[in-house]
């Protein structure tokens, strides 16, 4: 059964700071592997989606990587601002016709100014 | 790009009462819709998948009868929280898979229900 980890479960940096947010997967069979921002009362945003045949994916100033073998990817935040102040969340698909996501519980990230 | 939009984004009830939220796929059909619940500090977990024209299949310990989800059109599908108690309080997310392009999935932007 596939479970997927995300430590820590808080952060706090002060701004301007590079950071790197965790997220562990237990089998290493999926299909993809994404990242999402969650902001308090509001709903989901996908930042970045690796493909299972991807070893990164980059937008901005976020850089998520995939290593597929040790059950890891990171999304990596340069100089972090206040408005990056939110919970992530990494969602692991098994397989291309499985459409389930299996979800992390988060990293609740403060940028403090 | 694909939008799924969720309606309402809030909503508040009656303990006892039955509360409906709507997920709507706009500019794209969508085959197969999915029912996530966020309870605070876990991990969003699937409730049931739902294929248009079919049952939804649900998802062990999800009650059935009291999380009604209908996929009667290919871009809506609802989920009805019958009789609800606090405990049903949470946070529900859709999200829906365009069969058109590549079998992308979009999320809705969720629905926050508090029983009171």
């Amino acid at each position: 059964k596939q479970e997927v980890t995300q430590i820590p479960a808080a952060l706090s940096v002060p701004e301007g700071e590079n950071l790197v947010l965790n997220c562990s997967f237990t089998d290493s069979a999926i299909y993809n592997l994404q990242w999402f921002r969650q902001d308090p009362g509001k709903g989901l945003t996908s930042l970045l989606l690796i493909q299972s045949s991807q070893r990164e994916q980059t937008s901005g100033r976020l850089n998520a990587s995939l290593d597929k073998s040790s059950g890891r990817s990171t999304l990596y935040i340069a100089a972090s601002q206040p408005g990056d102040s939110a919970t992530y969340l990494c969602a692991a698909r098994l397989s291309d016709s499985n459409y389930q996501l299996i979800w992390g519980a988060g990293t609740k990230l403060i940028i403090k100014p | 790009g694909a939008v799924v939009s969720q309606h309402p984004s809030w909503v508040i009830c009656k303990s006892g009462t039955s509360v409906k939220i709507e997920c709507r796929s706009l500019d794209f059909q969508a085959t197969t819709m999915f029912w996530y619940r966020q309870f605070p500090k876990q991990s969003l977990m699937l409730m049931a998948t739902s294929n248009e024209g079919s049952k939804a299949t649900y998802e062990q310990g999800v009650e059935k009868d009291k999380f009604l989800i209908n996929h009667a059109s290919l871009t809506l599908s609802t989920l009805t929280v019958t009789s609800a108690h606090p405990e049903d309080s949470s946070f529900y997310i859709c999200s829906a898979r365009d069969g058109g392009a590549w079998n992308t999935i979009y999320f809705g932007e969720g629905s926050w229900l508090t029983v009171v």
